[in-house]
């Protein structure tokens, strides 16, 4: 059974530096066809696809955010990080985490999500 | 703005089927077979409906199907019932580089 959980702060001050925790079960980063991704969901709006990172840790941004993002993952651990850097109030989202197959690129299992708020 | 086009909203009366459309184009929906729909109702997940654009998951009723046509994909889903009432996402496979790219979602009410 494969489950997933989002962890990391509820509340960020703008032009912090926001990291959230991935922690799965039920599957191996390290296996071939592998990844796992971050999407993030702001209040009232649309799913917004921002990083993956995949068994062999070839790793994929969206254009519009890359150079605010990194993703990491630390197989022992079964965790994947996502860094955020200058957090703005337009950031406020729930993020979520989820397990995709690269072999048809969809994302079949996701956790529960976690709000964080961007306020000073 | 989202990458790919759906209608805001869609509505339908129990027992009655309603499309929703996700256009996109030859870089994205059109360009490959990796459409899929997701499910969202309020607080909760999204929940895969439907991947490769036609297959649905183990435990998706059967009223629920996707199509596809050029650079735009569709969700059909028949036989309305009360608990479909939720927010649905397409999304597809954009390349290597942008590998995911998603809808701006289509709230469907059950009349």
């Amino acid at each position: 059974q494969i489950t997933l959980k989002e962890s990391g702060p509820t509340l960020v001050k703008p032009t912090q530096t926001l990291t959230l925790t991935c922690t799965f079960s039920g599957f191996s980063l390290s296996t071939s066809g592998v990844a796992v991704g971050w999407i993030r969901q702001p209040p009232g709006k649309a799913l917004e696809w921002l990083a993956l990172i995949y068994w062999d840790d070839d790793k994929r941004y969206s254009p519009s955010l890359q150079t605010r993002l990194t993703i990491t993952k630390d197989t022992s651990k079964n965790q994947v990080v996502l860094t955020m850097t200058n957090m703005d109030p337009m950031d406020t989202a729930t993020y979520y985490c989820a397990h995709r197959l690269v072999i048809s690129d969809y994302f079949d299992y996701w956790g529960q999500g976690t709000l964080v708020t961007v306020s000073s | 703005q989202s990458a790919l086009t759906q209608p805001p909203s869609a509505s339908g009366s129990p027992g009655q089927s309603v499309t929703i459309s996700c256009t996109g184009t030859s870089s994205d929906v059109g360009g490959y077979n990796y459409v899929s729909w997701y499910q969202q109702h309020p607080g909760k997940a999204p929940k895969l409906m439907i991947y490769e654009v036609t297959k649905r998951p183990s435990g998706v009723p059967d009223r629920f199907s996707g199509s596809k046509s050029g650079n735009t994909a569709s969700l059909t889903v028949s036989g309305l019932q009360a608990e479909d009432e939720a927010d649905y996402y397409c999304s597809s496979y954009a390349g290597s580089n942008n590998p995911v790219v998603f809808g701006g979602g289509t709230k469907l009410t059950v009349l």
